[in-house]
């Protein structure tokens, strides 16, 4: 089965900006989906096949995609930005939803 | 505005059963494949199952594949997970989810569902 990998946690200062990464085999040809998770809460929806953002997210948040990684982008860093965040693709060999192992953000 | 409320989670033992279900409104609930996700205790999340809109077509994780099953009635806008022979492996936070139709993704989440399986 396919495989997302996620560093388990980053760290970044208010204002500055988190790099979050993805990777998968050839991960570039699939459409990748970003996920915030706050803690006790649903995830949400942040960013959508590689870099579209749904209405009401932020600009902050950008997202691409090229060769076997694709990242997730968090500009000017805030407080509130502090969750887990996941990537997910749809494996269409196996008809199966993957989700990446997911990324701690610490705001110093 | 989209709402999905899970509801029918508690404390079993393992070995036993027990049967989830996901109340929708706010949308045309028949249009939309409907998803199980889950989150064991501090831990990521894992896609369980989709139903296609008309419940003709069902996929589930090599984890659950045939101790779940997933259903719906469209005449009644409710998502269903029954759930046989649970072990303390399934034990988690169950969240139902709305797929958007042409980008396989998860557009709406419930609030989710806890299962404790534990003798």
């Amino acid at each position: 089965s396919y495989v997302l990998t996620q560093p388990p946690s980053v760290s970044v200062a208010p204002g500055q900006t988190a790099r979050l990464t993805c990777g998968g085999n050839n991960i570039e040809s699939f459409g990748v989906h970003w996920y915030q998770q706050k803690s006790g809460q649903a995830p949400v929806l942040v960013v959508y096949d590689d870099s579209d953002r749904p209405s009401g997210i932020p600009e902050r948040f950008s997202g691409s995609n090229s060769g076997n990684t694709a990242t997730l982008t968090i500009s000017r860093v805030e407080a509130g930005d502090e969750a887990d965040y996941y990537c997910q693709v749809w494996d269409r060999n196996t008809d199966h939803y993957v989700f990446g192992t997911g990324t701690k953000v610490t705001v110093l | 505005q989209v709402q999905l409320v899970e509801s029918g989670g508690g404390v079993v033992q393992p070995g036993t059963s027990l049967r989830l279900s996901c109340a929708a409104s706010g949308v045309t609930f028949s249009t939309y494949p409907m998803h199980w996700v889950r989150q064991a205790p501090g831990k990521g999340l894992e896609w369980v199952a989709v139903i296609s809109h008309d419940g003709g077509n069902e996929y589930y994780a090599d984890s659950v594949k045939g101790r779940f099953t997933i259903s719906r009635d469209n005449s009644k806008s409710t998502l269903y997970l029954q759930m046989h022979s649970l072990t303390v492996e399934d034990t988690g936070v169950y969240y139902c989810a709305r797929d958007r139709l042409i980008t396989r993704l998860f557009e709406d989440w419930g609030q989710g569902t806890l299962v404790t399986v534990s003798s």
